[in-house]
């Protein structure tokens, strides 16, 4: 079965601390993508990356940077965090070749 | 830039009727695709239905079709004889085939089957 595997379910840190939200991907997936869940707001891209070491900006990137240096692992940056961050934060994957999305189970994050 | 629009944050029926949710998108791309997720209280998304842009026809999955107009842009989805575990948080969401591949998602809306 394919797995999308985000490393933590609920995260809790100070404001100022750097976050690191680690997403793994297990089906040598191209495209993965960050997104951050709001109310009201949906899902709002934060970054997504098509390749490894490739990167494009989402939607809103700032406040966050993101590293792919293997294909399979995608992670999302919070240099400082600050409450305004806190939020829940979703990793999809992509596959190409029929346009199938895959989802982790979430990261609630809060910052205090 | 691409964009999709649910205007409908919230609604409400009651069991066995029939619903339908909006959605409506912005592009400059001729070839995309067109989703419908579904969102419990468990997080996990569930897809509900897919549509391909090249495609006239309409996509029907058991209770859930969708009425696609390209013209408009417009991509509602009408789920027939609900049921309470249609209960969640609908999401509208695209993709182009071309390109930089940037999914977008709608506001989502909440969705309530009422018994």
């Amino acid at each position: 079965d394919v797995k999308v595997t985000q490393s933590s379910r609920y995260l809790v840190k100070r404001t100022g601390e750097k976050v690191f939200l680690e997403c793994v991907q297990d089906m040598d997936h191209e495209n993965m993508f960050w997104y951050r869940q709001d109310p009201g707001l949906g899902l709002r891209l934060i970054y997504f990356s098509y390749d490894v070491k490739m990167k494009e900006k989402g939607d809103i990137p700032e406040g966050y940077s993101v590293s792919r240096e293997k294909k399979e692992r995608f992670s999302l940056i919070l240099e400082s965090a600050s409450t305004n961050q806190t939020s829940m934060y979703l990793c999809a994957s992509l596959d190409g070749g029929n346009e199938k999305l895959f989802f982790g189970s979430g990261t609630q994050l809060s910052v205090l | 830039a691409q964009t999709v629009t649910q205007s409908q944050p919230e609604m409400s029926v009651q069991e066995a009727e029939t619903v339908t949710l909006s959605c409506t998108y912005d592009t400059s791309e001729n070839n995309y695709y067109l989703f419908w997720y579904k969102q419990p209280p468990s997080r996990q998304m569930i897809l509900v239905i897919r549509q391909e842009a090249y495609k006239q026809q309409n996509a029907t999955e058991n209770r859930f079709s969708v009425n696609f107009q390209k013209a408009a842009k417009s991509f509602s989805l009408k789920i027939s004889d609900s049921q309470l575990g249609d209960t969640a948080m609908y999401f509208c969401a695209f993709i182009p085939i071309q390109g930089a591949q940037k999914l977008v998602f709608g506001q989502g809306t909440r969705l309530t089957i009422n018994p």
